[in-house]
């Protein structure tokens, strides 16, 4: 298995809060990216980095920021979380070639309520 | 644009029966194409990729064979068993990211 962590597994928060998720690799792969899972809709990106302090957004990244001040950590932020943010959110690592191997976390369930 | 149509679910098969999901992709030129699982309650793991056309991936008795001229990359299996049931993701790797299908959740019974 890949070393890819996540923390914290399962957060409940309430509307209005910051939420802080973690990523942590062993990997020293270069790619980090967040995904949310929602059901009808499969896995959609966040953001990306694609080095320490490199990042840029994806195709879902309204109300969410992303810091990468570290090769083996990748933080997603919600500023202020809403209900629509409740979901199941993955990381996941690569190394640098474009047909290499996305690998997973074992994903954080967050309910905003 | 890239993107990923999967067959819709779910799929209930008894166990040996064969497994066929489809999954077919638009994208511009031939990206690397992937099929993920995730059992309940885990992340996704690779199940099988093919990098270029007519590649045939396989892994755990599922194949997938990458057709350029189909645009397709359809997940098989001869005989399927109870450890099968998962939802399975088909997804393309796009330039800084992966593109996938809304997966399609199969249960096998004994």
């Amino acid at each position: 298995d890949a070393g890819i962590t996540q923390s914290p597994r399962h957060k409940v928060t309430e509307t209005g809060t910051p939420v802080t998720l973690r990523c942590h690799q062993t990997e020293n792969h270069r790619y980090m990216y967040w995904y949310r899972q929602d059901p009808g809709h499969g896995l959609r990106l966040i953001h990306y980095s694609y080095g320490v302090k490199d990042t840029d957004k994806g195709e879902v990244s309204d109300g969410y920021s992303v810091s990468r001040s570290k090769t083996e950590d990748f933080l997603l932020t919600l500023e202020s979380a809403t209900s629509s943010q409740t979901s199941v959110y993955f990381c996941a690592i690569k190394n640098s070639g474009t047909a290499d191997t996305q690998y997973f976390g074992p994903g954080t369930r967050l309910t905003v309520l | 644009g890239n993107s990923v149509t999967q067959m819709e679910g779910p799929v209930t098969l008894s166990e040996e029966a064969f497994l066929t999901i489809n999954c077919t992709y638009t994208a511009t030129g031939y990206p690397s194409l992937f099929w993920y699982v995730q059992y309940p309650g885990e992340g996704l793991q690779l199940l099988l990729k093919a990098t270029k056309a007519d590649d045939k991936g396989s892994n755990k008795g599922f194949e997938a064979t990458y057709r350029k001229e189909t645009t397709s990359f359809h997940l098989e299996k001869g005989s399927v068993q109870v450890s099968d049931s998962a939802v399975y993701f088909c997804a393309l790797a796009g330039a800084n990211n992966l593109f996938f299908g809304t997966g399609t959740r199969l249960t096998v019974i004994p």
